[in-house]
This record gives C-alpha cells, structure tokens and sequence, in this order.
C-alpha cells in the first residue's frame, strides 16, 4: 500500500540542526511531489514547502527561507527535511505529506507520513 | 494569528448539519480554486477531505462537501456522526510569494 514511513523523535538544543527523514513505498516516487509540514503542540497547521522527487526542485515558505533545505535520494525513494538554525518555538511535529495528483503541486495532500516530534531545548 | 480565519469551535448533534467557515482574502481563497479541508483526530496525521473547493478524494463520504463563495469557502457535513468529531482545518493555495497558508482549526464537536 502508498504509505509515507518518517523517522523517529529528536531533541535538540538550541542552535542545532535536525535532519527528518520520509521513507516512500507503493508508489512511483518520482511522480508525485511531496511537501513538508508542521504542527507545534496544541496548535495549528504550518506549510513548510514542497520537494520535487524528479527534479529535486524545491520551493519554501518564506519564514523557512535560509533555514530549511530538503533533498531526497531516488535510489531508496526517501526525502529529507534538514532545519537549522533551531529554537524552541520550531518544537512541532513534523509531517511528509504526498501530493494529490502526479506531476502537478495542487497543494492537495493525500497521503501523510505518521509525523515526527522534535523538540528543541537547552 | 493564522492567514485563513476559521472558527474556533461548532457543534453538533448526531443526524444534522453542519457548516465551518474559512475566511481569506482576494490574495488567497478569493483568487484561486485551490483551497482544501482536512479532518485531524487527536494524535493522528490530518487526512484530505476536500481538494479544489469541492471535490472529494476516493473514499471520502459523500457527507462532507466543499463549496466557496468570494473570499469565503466552507466545508458542510451532513448526517453528523460521532466520528466526525474531531478538528478541521482548511487550506488555501496563496500565490507564488506566500504558496499556502492554513486557517487555525476548527473543534467540531458532536453533542
């Protein structure tokens, strides 16, 4: 079956990096693009971005500018959300989401990966 | 404070209707049929209940419909059931500076 597998909780100190990673199975990789996005505790909803599986294109959300960076490797069909730079207010769980339809970003995301906890604090 | 506004809570009682707002502006839900509703159980991933307004992806009930008027779109559910209870957040595509922004969520809850 299509189903996103990410990897496990983080925590990290202020400052730091954490690297999150979105394993694909089910389906072509390649053809669906896949976005990022975040939920801090209790809160809502925030889009981070979307990664082009083919290409390896990339689009960010302005707030995210200079601090994310997502990547992906055909070769085990997963993609990679990489944050530096981190705070506190960055302690959300993080989701891998796949588009709706193959080759086109209608910002309609279908198939989302379990989410990952990471927490900053000192 | 998010882009879209939604409000914070309606309910319900088991059979009847229900209807959640989203408010955006002619930048986002206004200029583009790119808005869409996910339903989020606590602990679990949301999941796509509506995409482009008003269409519904393979296996989502007939019960949940999108429509959108001007810089307001809605998601109606009829026949409320005790598993709709849970938060909805809709979703709108806003342009190529902003991409897409959400709405802050709304608690439905069935009485």
């Amino acid at each position: 079956q299509v189903q996103l597998v990410q990897s496990g909780a983080e925590v990290k100190k202020p400052g730091a990096s954490v690297k999150v990673s979105c394993k694909a199975s089910g389906y072509t990789f390649t053809a669906y693009h896949l976005h990022w996005v975040r939920q801090a505790p209790g809160q809502g909803l925030e889009w981070m971005g979307w990664i082009n599986p083919n290409s390896g294109g990339t689009v960010y959300a302005q707030m995210f500018q200079g601090r994310v960076t997502m990547t992906r490797d055909t070769s085990i069909t997963a993609a990679y959300m990489e944050l530096s730079r981190l705070r506190s207010d960055d302690t959300a769980v993080y989701y891998c989401a796949r588009e709706l339809t193959s080759g086109a970003v209608h910002y309609a995301f279908e198939i989302w990966g379990q989410g990952t906890m990471v927490t900053v604090s000192s | 404070q998010s882009a879209l506004t939604q409000p914070a809570s309606v309910s319900g009682s088991p059979g009847q209707s229900i209807t959640i707002s989203c408010t955006g502006t002619s930048r986002d839900v206004g200029n583009y049929n790119l808005v869409s509703w996910y339903q989020q159980h606590p602990g679990k991933a949301p999941n796509l209940m509506i995409y482009e307004v008003n269409k519904r992806p393979s296996g989502v009930s007939d019960r949940f419909s999108g429509s959108k008027s001007g810089n307001t779109a809605s998601l109606t559910i009829s026949g409320l059931q005790a598993e709709d209870e849970a938060d909805y957040y809709c979703c709108s595509y806003a342009g190529s500076s902003t991409f897409e922004v959400f709405g802050g969520g709304t608690k439905l809850t069935v009485l």
